[in-house]
């Protein structure tokens, strides 16, 4: 079981670039996640994908935005960069349905930095 | 809406000596709570996690976690700590039993384990 895997590891872009950033879930989960991580900082709540659809949103702008395909891997992508998003992107995956006994499984994460 | 507060930085423990990192959370429907530690340049790795039943949560390595829900806290704890413990520890809740929802972090404990 390869687990979530992200990729780029690592990312150098230019304010006011875009940047697309990668995403495939663990083995037989259908929900993804995404969170940026600031330098010392906890994970922060970007948006998760369900069924292709967006279905929860945090605090996040509209610069940042996702797409998740048929077989489940995810995209996300941030417009207009800023020095500010620099940061490590996790991807998380988990499995819908009403079950107690799941958690989320992050990658290994993306590092942007933004120049 | 939902927190969770880390209040100590870091924790300085010699190895062999038991050790304790703190996590007080809010949150306003039951809590699922969840502990998870980052090595450098890594991703996220699940710990334990409390869903329901027991206070006492046994996770890997050695890790344990007691729930506590008058005094709203979820402390981990090791009875015999060893430098390989030494990493970024983030306890984290989510305020719904699906493991699409958003989980949210808090700012993270640094825990140096000492010869």
């Amino acid at each position: 079981d390869a687990g979530v895997t992200q990729s780029p590891t690592h990312l150098i872009k230019t304010r006011g670039q875009q940047v697309t950033l990668r995403c495939s879930p663990k083995s037989g989960h259908d929900t993804v996640s995404w969170y940026q991580q600031a330098l010392g900082q906890g994970p922060q709540f970007i948006f998760q994908y369900y069924e292709e659809e967006e279905r929860q949103r945090g605090n996040f702008p509209d610069r940042f935005s996702g797409h998740q395909f048929p077989n489940y891997s995810s995209e996300l992508n941030v417009n207009a960069l800023l020095l500010g998003d620099s940061a490590l992107y996790l991807c998380a995956s988990s499995s819908v349905g009403f079950s107690l006994n799941t958690e989320a499984f992050f990658g290994q994460g993306t590092r942007l930095t933004v120049v | 809406a939902q927190s969770v507060a880390q209040p100590e930085d870091q924790v300085n423990v010699a190895e062999g000596n038991p050790l304790t990192v703190k996590c007080t959370y809010s949150v306003s429907g039951n809590p699922y709570l969840f502990w998870y530690v980052q090595y450098p340049n890594r991703g996220l790795q699940f710990l334990l996690k409390y869903i329901t039943g027991d206070n006492l949560v046994k996770g890997s390595y050695g890790f344990e976690a007691e729930f506590n829900k008058s005094q709203t806290s979820f402390h981990l704890k090791k009875p015999s700590a060893l430098v390989s413990d030494s990493a970024l520890y983030f306890c984290a809740v989510r305020d719904s039993v699906w493991a699409g929802n958003m989980l949210t972090f808090g700012g993270g404990t640094r825990l140096m384990v000492k010869p």
